[in-house]
């Protein structure tokens, strides 16, 4: 059974970086025909996809993130990583963790509980 | 906003079904068969019930099911039951640089 689990800081300053990590169990993100991905929900809106990762280590962002973001890999742990840079109280969300299939039709197939964090003035 | 749209709340009585929409344009939605839906319990990860439109993964209820027609997607639960009462929201494959997802629906079981 695949699980997946966020972990990080609940509260980052505005202007600094948040920066997670997403521990899996039950399967490698080593393994080809997923993507290893971040969402987020800010509060009362709805989810909002930030990009993801492919065990080859090509990455895809939104584009409204994209100059701020990067989603990283370390197989050595079996976890991959976001870092979200010069953060405001519009980047205060639930982040969630999931792993996409890219094989055949592209569903989120597994997701982390999600992790608040607040931005904070 | 949302770039798929659904209502944001549904309410049934035990037993009856519900329907919650999803609708986007030609380009996600209307463009490929590769809408999926998911289950929220608050607090714990959210649930994979339908993907490609309407296939349901193994372990999912026949309760749920799924369909589209032009630009709208629906998701159907059947013989609601008390523990069906969940935020729902869906998502369409629209390309490899953008994901779009529904608002999400609260579902509310009376």
């Amino acid at each position: 059974q695949v699980q997946l689990q966020e972990s990080g800081p609940g509260l980052v300053k505005a202007s600094e970086t948040l920066s997670l990590t997403c521990t899996v169990s039950g399967a490698s993100v080593t393994r080809s025909s997923y993507y290893w991905t971040w969402i987020r929900q800010p509060p009362g809106e709805g989810l909002e996809w930030i990009g993801y990762i492919y065990y080859s280590g090509t990455t895809r962002y939104n584009a409204s993130l994209k100059s701020r973001v990067t989603v990283s890999v370390d197989t050595s742990k079996n976890q991959f990583s976001l870092k979200l840079t010069s953060v405001t109280a519009a980047d205060t969300a639930v982040y969630y963790c999931a792993r996409q299939d890219m094989a055949t039709s592209y569903y989120f197939e597994t997701w982390g509980r999600g992790t608040l964090v607040a931005v904070s003035s | 906003q949302s770039a798929l749209t659904q209502p944001a709340s549904v309410s049934g009585s035990p037993g009856q079904s519900i329907t919650i929409s999803c609708t986007g344009t030609s380009s996600d939605v209307g463009r490929y068969n590769l809408v999926s839906w998911y289950q929220h319990h608050p607090g714990k990860a959210p649930k994979l019930l339908l993907y490609a439109d309407s296939r349901r993964p193994s372990g999912v209820s026949e309760r749920f099911s799924g369909s589209k027609s032009g630009n709208t997607a629906s998701l159907t639960i059947s013989g609601l039951q008390a523990d069906d009462e969940a935020d729902y929201f869906c998502c369409a494959y629209a390309g490899p640089d953008t994901v779009p997802f529904g608002g999400g629906t609260k579902l509310t079981v009376l």
